[in-house]
Parts: structure tokens; C-alpha cells; sequence
């Protein structure tokens, strides 16, 4: 069975640090990945999706960027970490093998202080 | 992405009530899915809609698609404390990406 794995569960960062926030997914070959963000209280903003390694889209310009050095692995980052970028980050998986359905992990809270 | 309006944004049920929440689009979607996160949690899939005018039962959820395929709800019976959360609806979009475009959604809270 397929499973996502997301870490660290929980993250306190000062402005102006570096973040790098990892996912892996396991089970299953070259799956659509997804990075999610959800302020307190609301509804989830796709940031990034990937089709394949080294494909990354935007979809919302800012101070995060994505990558994917391999298959199941797609990582988050920051060079320098604002305020505005707290939230509840979430990794998801989806595609054609997953019957357009997505599975998120756990997430990441990360406080910018 | 497809936009869709979820109403109402939040909800306070009774335990035993019943709850209804609506998710509205200006245009034709092609097909929507629902998610439920319980608080503190991670969004996970309920239920995919296809077909103009389908409903899907699970347990004490209905859920329908609308006939011009522009909403879609999701009706609970008899509400109970385990519904406690947050539904989103979410248009997917295949084209590739295979994405989904999550609106709102409406956050339940159920008194026991």
C-alpha cells in the first residue's frame, strides 16, 4: 500500500531563516506531487505540483520555492523565511494511479517568529 | 482552476441534527470531490462525482451533484460529534496536473 511521509510534524523558525520542509511517498511510482498551504482557519492553496523529477509548477508567486530530486521525494524551501509564510504546510500525492484521488501526510506547522 | 463557493463557511449543529453544506460554481465542472479534515488533521477524500445528477450515499453522508454539473452538496443525518471538522468541496481538473482547486469549505461543529 501506498504511504506519505512528511516531516517535521511541528517547526518554530525566526524571520529571515532558511526552511526546507521534505516528503516522500512510498508504494508507488512516478506520482503527481503537491505542496499545500493552509492558514489558520481556512482553505488550502495549492503552491507547487510536480509531474514528474525535476518538473516543478507555480502556482503562486512568492517566498517558497519546490524541488524534486527524485521520484517519491519533493522538498519545500526557503532562503529566508517572512512572517506571512506561518501556516500549516501540507504534502500531497495524486495521479492517474491514484484514480485522480489525492492523499495528504500529516503536515507541518511552522510558526515564523 | 475551476472556483467554487462553499457555503456556509461555518456551522453549529446540535448532535442528532441534520447538516447540509453547498458548493457552487459559475461554470460546468466536469466532475467535484469532497474531503473532510478533522481539526489538527490532514484533508482526506470522501467521495468523487461524475455524473450530472448523482448521489452517492456513505453511511448517514448523501452526497449530490447537480444536474448542470454547476453544485453539488453534501448532506449529513444525524449529526454526531465524530463529524466534527471541516468539508471541502474541490473541482479536479486531469489536463496533466491531475489538479484539485479546494474552495473554503465549511467547518462543523457539532454540541453534544
Amino acid at each position: 500500500s501506498q504511504t506519505i511521509h512528511q516531516w517535521p510534524a511541528t517547526l518554530v523558525q525566526p524571520v529571515g531563516s532558511p526552511l526546507s520542509l521534505e516528503c516522500t511517498v512510498e508504494g508507488t511510482s512516478n506520482p503527481n506531487l503537491y505542496w499545500y498551504r493552509q492558514a489558520a482557519g481556512r482553505g488550502l492553496q495549492l503552491l507547487f505540483y510536480s509531474v514528474g523529477i525535476g518538473q516543478i509548477s507555480s502556482e503562486v508567486p512568492q517566498n517558497l520555492s519546490a524541488s524534486r530530486p527524485q521520484d517519491r521525494q519533493f522538498i519545500l524551501s526557503s532562503k529566508k523565511l517572512l512572517l506571512s509564510d506561518s501556516g500549516f504546510y501540507l504534502c500531497a500525492w495524486g495521479g492517474a494511479l491514484a484514480k485522480n484521488i489525492q492523499y495528504f501526510g500529516a503536515g507541518t506547522r511552522l510558526s515564523v517568529l | 482552476g475551476q472556483q467554487v463557493m462553499q457555503i456556509p463557511q461555518y456551522q453549529h449543529v446540535q448532535e442528532g441534527e441534520d447538516f447540509t453544506t453547498y458548493c457552487n460554481s459559475s461554470t460546468t465542472l466536469s466532475n467535484i470531490q469532497w474531503y473532510k479534515q478533522r481539526p489538527g488533521g490532514h484533508p482526506v477524500f470522501l467521495i468523487q462525482l461524475v455524473k450530472s445528477g448523482e448521489v452517492k450515499k456513505q453511511k448517514r453522508l448523501t452526497f449530490q451533484f447537480g444536474e448542470a454539473k454547476k453544485n453539488s452538496s453534501l448532506h449529513i443525518t444525524a449529526t454526531q460529534t465524530t463529524d466534527v471538522g471541516t468539508y471541502f468541496c474541490a473541482p479536479f481538473r486531469r489536463a496533466g496536473s491531475y489538479q484539485l482547486t479546494f474552495g473554503k469549505g465549511t467547518k462543523l461543529s457539532v454540541i453534544p
